[in-house]
């Protein structure tokens, strides 16, 4: 069967420290993948999107990476800060119809 | 932009009242998204307007539930007669297309059906 897996437990890390996530998938054959920041009674925000002939792809602070052969991409948090704290969406792009299909969320906390 | 609107915040009904959830999208955005929050299932698409024109249904879970699009900038999720497994956070977004680089989602509306 499909499924897309991240960390169901929630990181605890401490500030200034590099917080990695990671997002698994099986059966699927992604042209990229998304992930997302959401706060608190926020709805999803976008930070980064990696297409499949890319390895990795880097934002300020942030870093990505996306290994089709391991079928995983991890998310890095450089030089964490307690504003990063939140919890952490990754969403793959798959098929024809292009439809995105979502992870549960990995939370993280950064403590000062 | 304001962003993607969506009212009300929150909702709490009893069971058997409808509900009419509303979104203003982004302008200029031409894709349309109604999805459903929970913590176990995650974020379950319900619906897809591509245009103003239902694409994608075949996540809306019962014949409860009906959305409409009259225009592009305004939606509506309706539930006709709700029930308390309906309770759950509903988000809209919008976006350039179905798989578009960044969809943008409104703040939700947090559904409590007693």
């Amino acid at each position: 069967s499909q499924k897309i897996e991240q960390n169901s437990e929630a990181l605890n890390i401490q500030e200034g420290k590099t917080a990695t996530l990671t997002c698994n998938y099986t059966n699927y054959s992604p042209a990229y993948l998304q992930w997302y920041r959401q706060d608190p009674g926020r709805g999803p925000v976008f930070l980064l999107l990696i297409r499949e002939n890319e390895k990795e792809k880097r934002k300020e602070r942030l870093k990505v990476t996306f290994d089709t052969t391991l079928k995983q991409s991890l998310f890095h948090i450089t030089a964490s800060q307690p504003a990063d704290s939140a919890t952490y969406l990754c969403a793959l792009v798959t098929g024809n119809n292009r439809k995105l299909i979502w992870g549960l969320g990995t939370s993280l906390a950064v403590n000062p | 932009d304001a962003g993607v609107i969506q009212s009300p915040r929150h909702e709490v009904t009893e069971m058997g009242q409808e509900v009419t959830l509303r979104c203003k999208p982004i302008s200029g955005h031409n894709s349309l998204f109604w999805y459903r929050q929970t913590m176990m299932r995650g974020l379950e698409l319900l619906i897809y307007f591509n245009n103003n024109v239902p694409i994608d249904d075949s996540g809306m879970p019962e014949d409860r539930f009906s959305a409409k699009m009259p225009n592009a900038s305004f939606s509506t999720l309706k539930i006709q007669p709700s029930e308390p497994r309906d309770s759950a956070v509903y988000f809209c977004a919008s976006s350039h297309g179905q798989g578009a680089p960044g969809y943008t989602f409104g703040s939700g509306t947090r559904l409590t059906v007693v």
